[in-house]
């Protein structure tokens, strides 16, 4: 696609439940990485993949959190048992091969009440 | 643990003005630095990057980047309401396995008509 997509955009769950975010990255970019950014926050590293396999899950908060890639273009983050504390917009980015220019989707806005 | 500082601001200039924006880095293997553009509710948006020291102009902006102080900066000339914002500031890394961006929390810029 042209950009990066990314659904739902808005998502209110309630806290136990688990959630799903999608992203679909830029066509041909190899690589895609999620990050969180909460209220009036900076970014904050989740993970990366190059292709479907992840390099660097090192920002994953917790075990509740994981991240998988098929086909090397959609990845889907799942949230188990949400908390009140994963409430955040959750960005997904893609990158070419090579390249570490990252262009972001709009976000996956998650409030867990 | 690597990391990118920037003041959050808000820093506030009157239209016209520059706007000069600080960012320190302290991963003295990084190699490009990228400044990105977040509007209130909005996802960031790549507004120049930089790799050399020196200077790199694109219409009304300017990054400045000084390796040796591990310092960027951005420059805003002729600022407009339009640049009100929070500016992101991120350097690359070179940790095995790392492609990710690392980010500063944002300089929120206010623009005064």
């Amino acid at each position: 696609g042209a950009g990066v997509s990314q659904s739902p955009s808005n998502k209110v769950t309630e806290k136990g439940k688990d959630v799903e975010l999608r992203c679909d990255p830029i066509s041909g970019h190899t690589a895609l990485y999620w990050y969180r950014q909460s209220l009036g926050q900076g970014l904050e590293f989740l993970i990366y993949f190059q292709g479907n396999s992840a390099p660097d899950k090192s920002g994953l908060p917790s075990d509740r959190f994981s991240a998988e890639r098929t086909g090397g273009s959609v990845s889907t983050l799942t949230i188990q048992r949400t908390q009140q504390e994963d409430s955040a917009v959750y960005l997904c980015a893609s990158s070419s091969d090579g390249g570490n220019t990252i262009y972001f989707g709009e976000g996956s806005w998650l409030t867990v009440v | 643990q690597k990391e990118v500082e920037q003041n959050s601001g808000p820093l506030s200039v009157p239209e016209g003005a520059i706007a000069s924006l600080n960012c320190t880095y302290s991963d003295r293997g990084s190699q490009s630095f990228f400044w990105y553009r977040q509007y209130s509710g909005k996802s960031p948006e790549l507004i120049m990057f930089i790799y050399s020291n020196g200077d790199k102009e694109d219409g009304r902006f300017t990054a400045q980047l000084n390796k040796a102080s591990q310092y960027v900066s951005l420059l805003i000339r002729d600022s407009q309401p339009s640049d009100s914002a929070t500016y992101l500031c991120a350097s690359d890394s070179m940790d095995t396995g790392r492609r990710a961006l690392t980010f500063g929390s944002g300089t929120r810029l206010q623009v005064q008509p």
